[in-house]
């Protein structure tokens, strides 16, 4: 079956440090792929996607590259800040209603 | 924002009550799904659907059935809650699905419930 196996956190790091969020997964077929955010107390929210091998998605100074090689899509940033502070999920789509698959989350915690 | 509400919003009950939970959109989406939010496991897919009165079994259905009888609504019960059913639900919901396409989901603000 599908899963997403992702960094485990906590992950601290101080304000302007370099991020990286690993992210391996396994599936059948061409999932699309995900990078979900969540804030203290809301829900997920789409950080950035890729819906294909090498693509990169990108957003808010993140980054993330579909590697069907080693079936990776680590989240990159070059300098975080306090308010990247959040749970953030890798996640897969497949299946015939595109199910979602996410890994077990990182918090990332940014200090000032 | 996708508008997407969960109701009620926190809710506690006790063990071998059933509970209901009720997810309500806007955006006239095709797919909804509900999944739960546990330590340790992200979130995982309880049941989905993809039309109205169309729906199929996730990875954790065990204990929950859902309907949806209108677009905008998809109901999730727990005919007899469980302590192990303590955990928040989101709803989420999505326009399409294809293989070439992003198949975005929009979520839900999520359901906190205890099962005492």
């Amino acid at each position: 079956g599908n899963s997403v196996t992702q960094m485990e956190g906590p992950v601290t790091l101080s304000e302007e440090a370099f991020l990286t969020i690993n992210c391996t997964y396994t599936a059948t077929g061409y999932p699309s792929l995900f990078w979900y955010v969540q804030y203290p107390g809301e829900g997920l929210q789409l950080l950035l996607k890729a819906t294909k091998a090498d693509d990169k998605g990108s957003n808010k100074g993140f980054e993330a590259t579909y590697r069907k090689e080693t079936t990776s899509f680590h989240l990159e940033k070059g300098s975080v800040q306090v308010s990247d502070s959040a749970v953030y999920f890798c996640a897969l789509a497949s299946g015939s209603a595109r199910q979602l698959t996410f890994g077990s989350g990182t918090q990332l915690t940014v200090l000032p | 924002d996708a508008g997407i509400t969960q109701s009620p919003r926190h809710k506690v009950t006790e063990t071998g009550t059933p509970v209901t939970l009720r997810c309500h959109q806007t955006e006239n989406h095709r797919y909804m799904y509900w999944y739960r939010q546990d330590p340790g496991h992200g979130l995982r897919l309880i049941h989905y659907s993809y039309g109205v009165k169309d729906t199929d079994k996730g990875e954790v259905s065990d204990g929950y059935s859902v309907s949806r009888s209108k677009t905008e609504d998809f109901l999730l019960t727990l005919e007899s809650a469980t302590s192990s059913q303590t955990s928040v639900y989101f709803c989420a919901i999505s326009e399409s699905v294809s293989l070439a396409g992003s198949n975005e989901q929009f979520f839900g603000p999520g359901t906190r419930l205890t099962v005492l």
